[in-house]
């Protein structure tokens, strides 16, 4: 066990939905980052967020939004969802992204299936 | 931005033999690299890592080596045992104010052969 949970753990919606999945990281950790794990795509990172703050992106489509709220968890949104979607998504949490606080602990992830 | 190959991409060896996963990166500006254990439909689990300033380092029966000048990073996995068959990713990170997360590799899936 990784300190990291998410939840729901599966996800099962219609094409043109939205959902929100959730992220709370280990006790201390500030920073937190969204990966999406497909077939095709392998492990992406999306998006990070320390301390409350967005501080780097990747390959986020704009149909995907997230936050970190004051507690420190964090949510990401799809919305207008597409088969393509249907993926793994990850987050991870770290102390820092400095040298020797980079360490990233992944949560159990949300398995997303888009019909 | 950065780019991680990663060889090969299956990996069969006997139960007790070594297994060595290889990386590059192309990035200079990397400064972390770690190294995740995946067992299907379970998160990735970090095994090891190094920061640039280390060439080797050693857990037990799992070494990593780097070597910047050549951008390569290699995982070393001596008397392997069942229980290591699984997905291994590599990864490079710029901890020093990059403005990615985790650049992974594709993946090798490691068989241990009884």
């Amino acid at each position: 066990d990784s300190g990291v949970t998410q939840t729901p753990k599966h996800l099962i919606t219609a094409t043109g939905q939205r959902v929100t999945l959730r992220c709370s990281p280990r006790s201390g950790d500030l920073s937190v980052y969204w990966y999406q794990q497909s077939l095709d795509q392998g492990l992406q990172f999306l998006i990070q967020y320390y301390n409350g703050e967005e501080r780097a992106k990747g390959n986020i489509l704009e149909r995907f939004s997230a936050q970190q709220f004051p507690d420190l968890h964090s949510e990401l949104n799809l919305s207008s969802l597409e088969l393509g979607d249907s993926a793994l998504y990850f987050c991870a949490s770290s102390p820092h992204r400095t040298s020797g606080q980079e360490t990233q602990y992944f949560g159990p992830g949300t398995r997303l299936l888009v019909l | 931005g950065e780019n991680v190959e990663q060889h090969p991409s299956t990996l069969s060896v006997q139960e007790g033999d070594s297994a060595v996963i290889k990386c590059t990166y192309s990035d200079s500006a990397s400064n972390y690299f770690p190294w995740y254990k995946q067992e299907l439909g379970k998160r990735p689990q970090l095994i090891i890592d190094i920061r640039s300033n280390v060439g080797e380092k050693k857990d037990q029966r799992i070494a990593v080596t780097l070597n910047k000048t050549a951008k390569h990073f290699s995982l070393h996995i001596t008397e392997t045992q069942p229980e290591d068959s699984a997905v291994y990713f590599c990864a490079a990170f710029n901890s020093g104010g990059g403005a990615d997360g985790l650049t992974f590799g594709k993946g090798t899936h490691l068989i241990i052969q009884p």
